[in-house]
């Protein structure tokens, strides 16, 4: 599976978008982007995935470059239960096991 | 509905004891991992099986880690002869099909503490 680059760590204002930047640069061509995160004490929870198009659903927006090379998660309006350590993973399909990186630590601030 | 569910939530175990850890993952579905997640990094993948087969076993770090799902649903995580290097959380997930595009749902996991 190909590798992500993630900032270890974000800021965001309550009520703000937050844009959570990934890179992917071996992504190869049946790769899909998948994101997670996980808040403090819990398990992972999936939040959303895409292979070419941009994709929304009602926790977040995923967009993906016309080169598939990087990808942002967009949460619209941030509260403060959106801290939590956000995980972009690239893979074939979730079917088979996921490889997180670091993720980057998102802290909403009131 | 009922998510994935683990036990226990905290063990904690004397350096060479045994120990089990069990996953019950949402009914009927058909994949279920086992991650381990040492304090402040990323879960990182141990088994994988297929209802009752364990058709990944890559990640498990030693010969002392052992997993089961012997009727496909419920699965067991062994650790024989804990070490202090085992202290961890270990997560269980499961997804509804395999080979597929499909979510994996997360337990909340059991944090192992080895003294």
């Amino acid at each position: 599976d190909a590798k992500t680059t993630q900032p270890p760590s974000m800021d965001c204002a309550e009520g703000r978008a937050a844009n959570l930047p990934c890179n992917h640069s071996t992504i190869s061509g049946n790769e899909y982007v998948y994101w997670y995160r996980q808040i403090h004490s819990q398990g992972p929870q999936y939040i959303i995935h895409g292979l070419k198009n941009n994709e929304t659903n009602e926790m977040a927006s995923l967009i993906i470059t016309e080169d598939r090379k990087s990808s942002t998660l967009i949460l619209p309006h941030a509260t403060l239960r959106d801290t939590a350590v956000y995980y972009c993973i690239v893979s074939y399909n979730a079917g088979n096991m996921l490889t997180f990186g670091g993720g980057t630590r998102l802290m909403v601030k009131p | 509905g009922a998510g994935v569910s683990q036990s226990p939530r905290y063990k904690v175990a004397k350096r060479g004891q045994d120990v089990a850890l069990r996953c019950d993952p949402i009914s009927g579905h058909v994949s279920l991992f086992w991650y381990q997640q040492a304090l402040g990094q990323g879960p990182e993948f141990l088994t994988y099986f297929q209802n009752e087969a364990q058709l990944d076993k890559s990640g498990l770090p030693s010969d002392r880690f052992f997993a089961e799902r012997p009727e496909g649903s419920v699965s067991t995580l062994k650790i024989q002869r804990t070490q202090q290097e085992d202290s961890a959380v270990y997560l269980c997930a499961s997804s509804l099909n395999a080979g597929v595009v499909d979510e994996q749902f997360f337990g909340p996991g059991t944090r192992l503490t080895v003294l």
